[in-house]
């Protein structure tokens, strides 16, 4: 597509409930990253994803967080049993092959409001 | 432990005037330093890219200059521009060739004012 396209743009859920997050990469696009933006503060790496290669999960919080992506296309990110302190914006990004000083392109981001 | 530092928090300005964000950090190994521009509600957008040896970049009437030694960064906007209006978040990446480590700034909220 012509841009990152992230799904849904706003989520309410009730705490304790799971959701599943969704990001399409840019076509051709080898690397993908999510990120987590709490109001006020900086963007929080969370995985990263290049090619076929192991995905790095370093910035994971818990083990309610997950994520899976197929192949070099889209990517979701699973939260189970969710908490209020998971409220935040979560951002994907994806760039052509992960390489050091190649331009990130973002997605609008998922609006995640737990009650 | 590897920090990046915005300031000011937040700007106002009017309509066609210049400023200059300020962006400090603590970040090592370093690789390259970006600035990005958040609109409301959506996700970031890049618009300049250094590595060490670069001093400054510009991308239209944005302007990103880079001191290595003392380890700060500016962005300069010139002629400002109501549609200047937005969060603009300094970012530094830390780690090897092959992957983007990237430390944030909490970013500077600018509103320009008609």
């Amino acid at each position: 597509g012509a841009g990152v396209s992230q799904s849904p743009s706003n989520k309410v859920t009730e705490k304790g409930k799971d959701v599943e997050l969704r990001c399409d990469p840019i076509s051709g696009h080898t690397a993908l990253y999510w990120y987590r933006q709490r109001l006020g503060q900086g963007l929080e790496f969370l995985i990263y994803f290049q090619g076929n290669s192991a995905p790095d999960k370093s910035g994971l919080p818990s083990d309610r967080f997950s994520a899976e992506r197929t192949g070099e296309s889209v990517s979701t990110l699973t939260i189970q049993r969710t908490q209020q302190e998971d409220s935040a914006v979560y951002l994907c990004a994806s760039s052509p092959s992960g390489t050091g000083s190649e331009k990130l392109f973002f997605g609008s981001g998922t609006q995640l409001s737990v009650l | 432990k590897n920090q990046v530092e915005q300031s000011p928090q937040s700007l106002i300005i009017l309509e066609g005037k210049n400023c200059t964000l300020q962006c400090n950090y603590t970040v090592s190994p370093f690789s390259n330093l970006r600035w990005y521009k958040q609109d409301t509600g959506r996700g970031p957008v890049s618009l300049t890219i250094m590595t060490f040896s670069e001093n400054t970049k510009s991308n239209g009437r944005y302007t990103a200059t880079l001191d290595a030694d003392t380890k700060q960064s500016s962005l300069h906007i010139t002629a400002s521009q109501l549609s200047d209006s937005a969060s603009y978040i300094c970012v530094v990446s830390s780690g090897p060739t092959g992957f983007q480590k990237l430390v944030f700034g909490t970013g500077t909220r600018l509103l320009v004012s008609p």
